[in-house]
């Protein structure tokens, strides 16, 4: 079964800290996203990539192919990062339109 | 703007009730896609449709039912059939292609809760 693990499950953070969120999945991917969904249940799409690194602003994404593993910084973390972060792939090989999801991150950072 | 919408934010219904969530977007945008959200889990792919009168089921499309007249227009049904209905449930649209590769924009979401 293709599934994608983020971790942590929850993460509490000071403002003004480094934050960290991992995904990992199972098999060969051709994209992998990067979801941000706030308290009021919207989500809105930070990255999108299939190598390499994006950065905007304060959030850097970066996919190691060969670990089949993504991680999520957030740098100056201020508490209205505070949301839920979702880690999405498109497995190669699987339906054109379909992504599997993460359960989620919940980001909560303290002011 | 362009964006989606999604209509209504809260949904109560009675149990043994059809209800029809709503999704428009001004983004012309292809393809569309529902998805439901449930506490603890990853959102799960109940229909997407890459076209006009074109759709095709997700993973979780038993006891739902949708239709593409419009473009701009992916209503979902809720039906009687669907044994666990409530839960929150986004639209999304993309441009036309590999949606893996496309970015995904999401409506704000419709909570329905059948009582």
């Amino acid at each position: 079964k293709n599934e994608v693990e983020q971790s942590p499950q929850n993460l509490t953070a000071q403002e003004g800290e480094f934050i960290t969120i991992n995904c990992s999945y199972s098999v060969g991917i051709s994209a992998l996203h990067w979801l941000q969904q706030h308290p009021g249940g919207g989500i809105v799409s930070l990255f999108m990539l299939s190598s390499g690194k994006k950065k905007h602003g304060r959030l850097i994404a970066t996919i190691n192919i060969q670990e089949k593993h993504s991680s999520l910084h957030i740098t100056a973390s201020h508490p209205r990062d505070s949301a839920v972060y979702i880690c999405a792939v498109r497995y190669r090989g699987g339906s054109n339109y379909k992504l599997t999801f993460g359960k989620g991150t919940l980001l909560t950072v303290n002011p | 703007d362009g964006g989606i919408t999604q209509s209504p934010k809260y949904l109560f219904r009675k149990e043994g009730q059809n209800v029809t969530l709503s999704c428009e977007q001004n983004l012309n945008h292809d393809a569309m896609y529902w998805y439901r959200q449930d506490p603890g889990q990853g959102l799960r792919l109940i229909y997407y449709s890459q076209i006009v009168n074109d759709f095709q089921k997700g993973d979780i499309a038993e006891g739902y039912s949708v239709s593409r007249e419009k473009k701009e227009s992916f209503p979902l049904t809720v039906t009687s059939a669907q044994k666990n209905p409530t839960a929150f449930y986004l639209c999304a649209s993309s441009i036309r292609g590999l949606a893996g590769r496309n970015e995904q924009f999401f409506g704000p979401g419709t909570r329905l809760t059948v009582l």
